[in-house]
């Protein structure tokens, strides 16, 4: 069984261009979750998706960022304008309904701003 | 909001060590999840606990979740070099997120 995937693993880009990262999650999970690990610093939460909807999005730092999961499927999260300290590495995890459950996470994409 | 903190940040041992780590909190979660994140790699998980007091091990890996839900340790016994990593933490209350601890550091000198 695949596993979460993410789209690209690097990307680098100029200041003020726009980028969109890809997850696809787990077959059958409907919980995706995008996180942020910035620095060096702890894995920060963004988003949380449950199918098709934001349960909640209280991580998402500003509005150049956008999430969407249209039809419940793969996920994107576009970062228009980038600026230099949205660099760092964004995590997609996916889990199954229910509280007893793990999240499963992507291998990450590194993206750089210069 | 939630914050998680683990301790040591970064440890050194000598192959064949045991290892211990822990993750604290200021509030309660249901679940506590470890993870070993590799240079370039997404985390991936070692082992889950649901349940207060719950002791779980896979392999050389050993986990327990506190009976106060408000931490957890990560054992790992004579060590390897390829335990080398991040673990981070991370604790959820109602299966809405999670929050990650900043992960501790671990270093295994041959």
């Amino acid at each position: 069984e695949a596993g979460v995937t993410q789209f690209p693993s690097h990307s680098v880009i100029e200041k003020g261009q726009t980028v969109t990262l890809r997850c696809d999650p787990i077959s059958g999970h409907d919980n995706l979750y995008w996180y942020r690990r910035v620095m060096g610093k702890e894995i920060k939460f963004l988003l949380h998706f449950v199918k098709e909807s934001k349960q909640d999005e209280s991580g998402m730092p500003n509005n150049r960022f956008l999430a969407e999961r249209t039809g419940g499927t793969y996920s994107t999260l576009k970062v228009q304008p980038a600026e230099l300290e949205d660099s760092g590495v964004y995590f997609c995890a996916s889990s199954l309904t229910g509280r007893n459950t793990e999240a499963f996470f992507g291998q990450g994409t590194r993206l750089t701003v210069v | 909001g939630q914050q998680l903190n683990q301790s040591p940040q970064s440890m050194f041992i000598q192959e064949g060590e045991d290892v211990s780590m822990n993750c604290t909190s200021s509030s309660i979660f249901n679940t506590w999840l470890w993870y070993k994140q590799d240079p370039g790699e997404g985390p991936v998980l070692l082992i889950a606990l649901y349940k207060a007091g719950e002791l779980t091990s896979n392999g050389r890996l050993t986990a327990q979740f506190g009976i106060t839900r408000k931490d957890s340790f990560l054992n790992i016994s004579a060590s390897i070099p390829s335990d080398v990593g991040i673990y981070f933490c991370a604790g959820d209350l109602y299966g809405q997120n999670f929050v990650f601890g900043p992960g501790t550091r671990l270093s295994v000198l041959p």
